[in-house]
This record gives C-alpha cells, sequence and structure tokens, in this order.
C-alpha cells in the first residue's frame, strides 16, 4: 500500500501567518492528491483536488502544490475560521489513503 | 443535495459483528458516477478508508481490514452497509460513510458528502 507521510503533525499559528503542510507519498500518486479540512466534530470538507485544483467555494487564500511524492498545501494568510485540522489523501490507488492529520492551533 | 445517514449500535461487545447502515437521500446509490464509502477515525487521530462499494456491486476494501469487512447495498431502500467481525477496543471509532464523485475518466474525484459519522465504542 501507499504510506502518506504528512507533516507537521501539529502547527501553532497567529491570524494572518501563512502557514505550509507538506505530504509525501511513499510511491507516484501523480496529482491524485486530495486535501481535506475538519473541524471538531464535523467530517471533512474537501479544499484542494487534483493536488491544486480549489473546491467550489473554498477561499482563495488555501493553495495546494505538487506532483509525483511530494505536495504542498499553503494558506497565504490564517483567518479565525482556518483553526482546524487538515488532512491529505491519495486516490492514485485504492486502498485510498490519508495523511495522518494537521492540527492547526491559535498561537 | 444528498444527504447521508449513519445508524447502527453504538456499543459493541468484543469479538462480535459491528454493523451499521448508511440510508442516502437526494441522491442515488445506483448512480453511475459515485462510489460509496466507509471511513473511520479513532479519537484524536487520522482517517481510515475501511472500503467502497460502486452501483454495480463490485466493492474494495483496505488490506488491512479486508479478512473481517464486508460492504453492501440495498438499492431498494438506498442504502449500504458495512459489517466488521471480530471486532476488538482497537475497532473503536467514529465511523463515517461517505460519497466519492467522479470527475475525470483517471478517477478524479473526491469524498463531497459525508453523513454526519456514529461513533462506535468496543467494549464488554
Amino acid at each position: 500500500d501507499i504510506q502518506m507521510t504528512q507533516s507537521p503533525s501539529s502547527l501553532s499559528a497567529s491570524v494572518g501567518d501563512r502557514v505550509t503542510i507538506t505530504c509525501q507519498a511513499s510511491q507516484d500518486v501523480n496529482n491524485h492528491l486530495n486535501w481535506y479540512q475538519q473541524k471538531p466534530g464535523k467530517a471533512p470538507k474537501v479544499l484542494i483536488y487534483g493536488a491544486s485544483t480549489l473546491a467550489t467555494g473554498v477561499p482563495s487564500r488555501f493553495s495546494g502544490r505538487g506532483s509525483g511524492t511530494d505536495f504542498t498545501f499553503t494558506i497565504s494568510s490564517l483567518q479565525p475560521e482556518d483553526f482546524a485540522t487538515y488532512h491529505c489523501q491519495q486516490y492514485n490507488k485504492v486502498p485510498y489513503i490519508f495523511g495522518q492529520g494537521t492540527k492547526l492551533e491559535i498561537k | 443535495q444528498v444527504h447521508l445517514q449513519e445508524s447502527g449500535p453504538g456499543l459493541v461487545k468484543p469479538s462480535q459483528t459491528l454493523s451499521l447502515t448508511c440510508t442516502v437521500s437526494g441522491g442515488s446509490i445506483s448512480s453511475s458516477s459515485h462510489y460509496w464509502s466507509w471511513i473511520r477515525q479513532p479519537a484524536g487521530k487520522g482517517l481510515e478508508w475501511i472500503g467502497r462499494i460502486y452501483t454495480s456491486g463490485s466493492t474494495n476494501y483496505n488490506p488491512s481490514l479486508k479478512s473481517r469487512v464486508t460492504i453492501s447495498a440495498d438499492t431498494s431502500k438506498n442504502q449500504f452497509s458495512l459489517k466488521l467481525t471480530s471486532v476488538t477496543a482497537a475497532d473503536t471509532a467514529v465511523y463515517y460513510c461517505a460519497r466519492w464523485g467522479v470527475i475525470a475518466a483517471d478517477g478524479t474525484g473526491w469524498f463531497d458528502s459525508w453523513g454526519q459519522g456514529t461513533l462506535v465504542t468496543v467494549s464488554s
């Protein structure tokens, strides 16, 4: 199976900061990678699909890059509503695999 | 807008079988553009994909659970179900049902609709 290594596992930042999360696949997944946001007690919501395409209605401060095995997810200017947990997920092959998650907390 | 709702026991004894059902409204599980999955999340941990079913009835499972998992569908009720046998405390988690929407021939898509999740605790 493909393994997804997401880092960091947690991150403290302030409103207005730029933050970046990385996700590394154990083998080539092309650009078949999604990023989700999850708030406490809620199901995840897709933000980025195909590694870099913003899902409908998602603010432009969110972005994704990468292909192959190395991917990044960036929030250009943190807003109060962005404090949540973020997950990457590969869909190049079944089984779908998620990263371990990154909990973004207020500094 | 499609709505998914999990149902089933919140407490299962060790060694028994966990059974959950996902009822779909506002959309058909017979859709050729969607796969229907089960995903779980232990408290404070990441998401684990359990498996999926397609309209044809074909299934795929996570190898880590494959020997214990069965996903089935009842198109007449617009439901799909999960059975996980021989459960242990390690199976305690919030279980989600979710829809994968395919937008391209290469399988590009994402989980676009989720149930609210149901906590299943394995304990005697």
